[in-house]
């Protein structure tokens, strides 16, 4: 199957301080990405939808200014968590179609936050 | 409603049994339907993804579509203690841009 990276896997940082976290498509091109959030125990909430070359659309509810997305290449995304608080420890996970014609979703390993 | 549904488990099986798991979506124009596994701690992975009414098989996993009834399940057949994880369903609409997910079915396969 297709192989879609994610990094750092886990990362830890002060409150108020920035993360970013980067996806890429390692054997194709990804116009379109998908960040989701998931906290324990329950499933994966999409946050937004990233769009190489436009603005990503975000989900209702998600602070587009907290939660910046740069979709800068057909290989790469990225998610940066501003101002992180500890509600920010959150499991990261990003995702990418082929492109295919599948509409098959292909996960990057997740990126596991914790905000002290 | 949420665009996905599936039982929240557990559902417990012994080793060997076959493990039965549905979901159901409320949009009848969805095009793609997929099951992924997803153990603890980790990422989702895809087993399986339908596209036309019937039954598709692969290997141990079976997967059933009736977009009449707008209903999806996974068979997985000689369940191992492997496979015990959380099996979530996933809805695509027509051109892909959009996936919806269930909540996700734990499964405990016992020895």
């Amino acid at each position: 199957g297709a192989v879609v990276s994610q990094h750092p896997s886990w990362v830890i940082c002060k409150s108020g301080t920035s993360v970013k976290i980067e996806c890429r498509s390692l054997d194709f091109q990804a116009t379109t990405m998908f960040w989701y959030r998931q906290f324990p125990k329950q499933s994966l909430m999409l946050m937004a939808t990233s769009n190489e070359g436009s603005k990503a659309t975000y989900e209702q509810g998600v602070e587009k200014d907290k939660f910046l997305i740069n979709h800068a290449s057909l290989t790469l995304s990225t998610l940066t968590v501003t101002s992180a608080h500890p509600e920010d420890s959150s499991f990261y996970i990003c995702s990418a179609p082929t492109g295919s014609g599948t509409g098959e979703l292909f996960f990057g390993e997740g990126s596991r936050l914790t905000v002290l | 409603q949420k665009e996905v549904e599936q039982n929240s488990g557990p559902l417990s099986v012994p080793e060997g049994a076959i493990a039965s798991l549905n979901c159901t979506y409320s949009d009848r124009g969805s095009q793609s339907f997929f099951w992924y596994r997803q153990y603890s701690g980790k990422s989702p992975e895809l087993i399986m993804s339908i596209y036309s009414n019937g039954d598709k098989e692969d290997g141990r996993f079976t997967a059933q579509l009736n977009k009449a009834s707008q209903y999806v399940s996974l068979l997985i057949r000689d369940s191992q203690p492997s496979d015990s994880a959380t099996y979530l369903c996933a809805v695509g609409q027509y051109n892909f841009n959009k996936f919806y997910f269930g909540s996700g079915t734990k499964l405990n396969v016992k020895p």
